[in-house]
């Protein structure tokens, strides 16, 4: 059952670039998106969120992107700094209660 | 900054064996969780808690396991007879529940109980 996908097991950047890490989802009826980055030996934590109304939503350096018709939403962080190395889960959400997360991208930012 | 604490961070039991995996989710959130993380997978939704009585469970939930919040700060998670396949990384999580729009959705989470059955 995976409504939830990543692609990319991992990515890597040079320092300053942009990332744009990956995330499509197969159920229509998800109605919130969020982005959490975890280091080892750590529990998730929030990153960034959007609503299923909105495309856009920006917070310093991250950026969260959603295309409905495709099911698709990326984060963007720019500029990519080697502290942003961790891995990166989306998650999504219908009836509030039921987190779907990905398999996670392991983002190593090289400076 | 108030943060979702778990015990203990590491728990080693034998196969049959029942475990208890503590939480202390932040103080005033009213809705918990638990997930896991099998090594090298994805996190896995378990199973959400509100008003005393679970919420919505996932089809890993099984006999198995039960949730508890006992008093009123502890959330525990128990598996009654583990199996090998149990271990993994188990976290914990809460959230508000308020009517905020964007806090409501955002789950905290502990920095997890790594679970290994031998």
């Amino acid at each position: 059952d995976q409504q939830v996908k990543q692609n990319s097991p991992s990515l890597s950047v040079q320092e300053g670039r942009i990332s744009i890490l990956n995330c499509d989802y197969t159920n229509s009826m998800f109605d919130y998106f969020l982005w959490y980055k975890k280091y080892p030996a750590e529990g998730p934590t929030f990153l960034i969120s959007i609503s299923s109304i909105k495309d856009k939503n920006e917070d310093g350096r991250f950026t969260v992107f959603l295309n409905k018709s495709a099911k698709h939403l990326s984060l963007h962080i720019v500029p990519s700094q080697p502290g942003d190395s961790a891995v990166y889960f989306c998650a999504a959400i219908y009836n509030f209660n039921k987190f779907y997360f990905g398999s996670g991208t392991k983002l190593n930012v090289k400076p | 900054e108030p943060e979702v604490t778990q015990t203990p961070s590491h728990q080693v039991t034998q196969m049959g064996q029942e475990v208890i995996l503590r939480c202390v989710p932040i103080s005033n959130h009213l809705y918990f969780y638990w997930y896991r993380q099998i090594l090298g997978q994805k996190v896995e939704f378990l199973v959400s808690f509100y008003n005393n009585e679970i919420s919505e469970k996932s089809e890993i939930f099984d006999d198995q396991f039960s949730v508890e919040r006992p008093d009123g700060s502890n959330f525990t998670l128990k598996i009654r007879s583990t199996k090998l396949e149990d271990s993994a990384m188990y976290f914990c999580a809460s959230n508000p529940g308020r009517a905020v729009r964007l806090a409501k959705n955002i789950q905290y989470f502990g920095a997890g109980t790594r679970l290994s059955v031998l």
